[in-house]
């Protein structure tokens, strides 16, 4: 199998505060991960491509300061959202490769609301 | 810069007959093509793909086939299943040492029982 979890499914938070979530490869070392967000009714946007202990690499108009990844080992890349604003709220999703050039495996996404 | 399309949001298609869902991309380094099924809340799943060396794949029921030269691509269910009604994307990859996938905007795929 090749599973993809991610945690918490949905996040409440306030204007300005922080919000982490994790992405975990339950079955498999991930030698890479991507984050996407996605708009209702609009397509999944990469916003960062994150190898195991390097630095992610970022998509063009993505800013790196705001959305920090930090990708530990090869089963865990985190996603933090810093001084979230209400134009954040969005469903984040991220990805796994087994390896390079192979299919993409996603998680179940998170539901982003800040207020 | 839209550098996939799927031209049509929706479409209803009754159970048993064949539903084919259209994906058009202008990036001609796209060399890799895969299509995802998508329900709402989740992560989407991929179901087939199809390199650009290929003109067809075929995985069950399911079938994807390639034009290169009108950088058009279509993903055949048949026979359709109620279970079938979801949101698909395409997605298109370069090879060029890049695993980016760039995704289309979805059809909603309906299957009328």
């Amino acid at each position: 199998g090749a599973v993809v979890s991610q945690h918490p499914s949905w996040v409440i938070c306030k204007s300005g505060t922080s919000v982490k979530i994790e992405c975990r490869s339950l079955d498999f070392q991930a030698t890479t991960m991507f984050w996407y967000r996605q708009f209702p009714k609009q397509s999944l946007m990469l916003m960062a491509t994150s190898n195991e202990g390097s630095k992610a690499t970022y998509e063009q108009g993505v800013e790196k300061d705001k959305f920090l990844i930090n990708h530990a080992s090869l089963t865990l890349s985190t996603l933090t959202v810093t001084s979230a604003h209400p134009e954040d709220s969005s469903f984040y999703i991220c990805s796994a490769s087994k390896e390079k050039g192979r299919e993409q495996y996603f998680g179940p996404g998170t539901r982003l609301t800040v207020t | 810069d839209q550098q996939v399309k799927q031209n049509s949001p929706s479409l209803s298609v009754q159970e048993g007959r064949i539903s084919i869902l259209n994906c058009d991309y202008t990036n001609s380094m796209f060399d890799y093509f895969l299509w995802y099924k998508k329900y709402p809340a989740e992560g989407p799943t991929f179901l087939i793909s199809i390199s650009s060396i290929k003109d067809k794949n075929e995985d069950g029921r399911f079938t994807v086939f390639l034009n290169k030269s009108a950088k058009h691509l279509s993903l055949h269910i048949v026979p359709s299943q109620p279970g079938d009604s979801a949101v698909y994307f395409c997605a298109a990859r370069s090879n060029f040492g890049n695993e980016k996938l760039t995704f289309g905007t979805g059809t909603r795929l309906t299957i009328i029982p």
